[in-house]
């Protein structure tokens, strides 16, 4: 059974469309991530929310909103998208934030193209 | 800012050889990281270091973590194909809220 789960695991679609991408993670964990990954393999924090509430929000655009209803999904939507969102964009969680010895366990990615 | 600076960025060596991979910060990290990445695939953890000097030894691969805990680093004896990937060393930012990452280190090993 997959720990961190991500749907689509492709999106293609023109700029300027709203699209939606989910995570759902069975690890009992209290917080989830958003990390997205360039061209150049750089993956850097989008967003953190722990138990349903957002934590950070890393100078994201206001198009990408994230939605937590319940501990274990945390979804993201994209207004307006434009070329340069084209990335993979990672779902994670983790027990009790980040640090120590805790442990961050990714989903497979989503691999969103914006022509 | 916390940073982390990952060398070399690509490595491509043949099955037998010994390879380091650096991890390096001007900022002090609580801890430190390093998670492996395959294609079409999230990171997975590898190994977590905390105390400063520490060495942690997994199979053929060793971490170390330096006395300041500003640096780390990755030795892979005898590489394998099947350690092809790309390594990533993380550590948590200030908050402990999220994971920062350094640009990574694409490995390729030959058979």
């Amino acid at each position: 059974d997959t720990a961190v789960s991500q749907t689509p695991k492709y999106l293609v679609t023109q700029m300027g469309n709203d699209k939606s991408i989910k995570c759902e993670q069975n690890l009992g964990h209290d917080t989830m991530y958003w990390y997205k990954q360039d061209s150049k393999k750089f993956l850097k924090i989008m967003f953190s929310y722990n138990n349903k509430e957002l934590i950070i929000n890393e100078t994201v655009p206001n198009r990408f909103s994230p939605k937590s209803p319940d501990k274990a999904h945390l979804n993201l939507h994209i207004n307006s998208l434009e070329l340069g969102d084209s990335a993979v964009y990672f779902c994670a969680s983790s027990q009790g934030g980040a640090g120590g010895t805790r442990t961050q366990y990714f989903g497979p990615g989503t691999r969103l193209l914006v022509l | 800012t916390q940073l982390l600076e990952q060398s070399p960025q690509f490595l491509s060596i043949q099955e037998g050889e010994n390879l380091t991979v650096y991890c390096n910060s001007s900022s002090v990290f609580s801890s430190l990281q390093w998670y492996r990445q395959e294609p079409g695939e999230g990171p997975v953890l590898l190994v977590t270091v905390v105390t400063g000097g520490e060495v942690k030894k997994l199979k053929r691969l060793t971490f170390q973590f330096g006395d300041a805990r500003k640096d780390s680093s990755l030795h892979i004896t005898a590489a394998q194909p099947g350690d092809t990937g790309l390594y990533l060393c993380a550590g948590p930012n200030q908050a402990g809220t999220a994971l920062i990452f350094g640009k990574g280190t694409t490995l390729s090993v030959s058979s």
